[in-house]
């Protein structure tokens, strides 16, 4: 079965400081898909990335960075220089075959409060 | 997630009333995922429906809960006689190309928030 395991349920941090979010996950499956979603207080899910599990390189947007370590089953997500806007829940997940589709199983989610 | 539109974004029910939840899938896609956040959880997946087909229910509650996907018309989420536990966030999603192409990708409605009374 997939799972899913987001450890740390809430961070706080300083505005300016670097904060990563951990992600372990577990699967039998070959070929998967790894997301990050974030859900600000609003409440709508925003997409961020999505990786392959044939593609094991970092990938950097902006402030944001991912580290995929198939050897350690990790995908963990690095915010540089947080901002206040940052604040919001923090969901990994992974995907699922069905049939030749997907769907996903999502971790608990860690909240990360950014303050001034 | 623009485009997957969800209502009502808000709904209050007292118990054993029935709730209907609508999804609107964005244009051009014909899957449909429905996906339970309960207080303080994760996302967990319930039903992917196709156009007139169930795929998987494999997440959906045995008893009061049911959803389709008509071939005209939004998604619908029904739960009957509602009870204090299915207050929670419901998300629809909707994807085009399957997944495991480079172009897939599950697009997220605003949820629909239930709370029962």
């Amino acid at each position: 079965a997939q799972k899913v395991t987001q450890a740390q349920t809430e961070i706080s941090v300083v505005e300016k400081e670097d904060v990563t979010l951990d992600c372990v996950y577990e699967t039998r499956d070959t070929t998967y898909y790894l997301f990050w979603y974030k859900q600000p207080p609003s409440g709508e899910l925003v997409f961020l990335i999505r990786r392959n599990s044939f593609d094991e390189q970092n990938e950097i947007s902006g402030r944001y960075s991912w580290n995929f370590q198939k050897s350690t089953s990790s995908f963990n997500f690095t915010i540089t220089a947080s901002q206040v806007v940052d604040s919001a829940v923090y969901f990994c997940a992974l995907s699922e075959a069905i049939g030749t589709a997907s769907k996903l199983t999502f971790g608990t989610g860690t909240r990360l409060q950014v303050t001034l | 997630n623009a485009g997957v539109m969800q209502n009502p974004r808000h709904l209050v029910r007292r118990r054993g009333q029935e709730a209907r939840l609508r999804c609107s899938p964005m244009k051009g896609h014909s899957h449909v995922y429905w996906y339970r956040q309960l207080p303080e959880e994760g996302l967990k997946f319930m039903v992917y429906l196709q156009k007139e087909n169930i795929i998987d229910e494999s997440g959906m509650p045995k008893e009061r809960f049911s959803a389709e996907f008509p071939k005209e018309g939004p998604s619908i989420l029904r739960i009957q006689q509602v009870v204090r536990g299915d207050s929670a966030a419901y998300f629809c999603a909707s994807s085009a190309a399957l997944p495991w192409t480079s172009s897939g990708e599950l697009f997220f409605g605003e949820g629909s928030r239930l709370t029962v009374l």
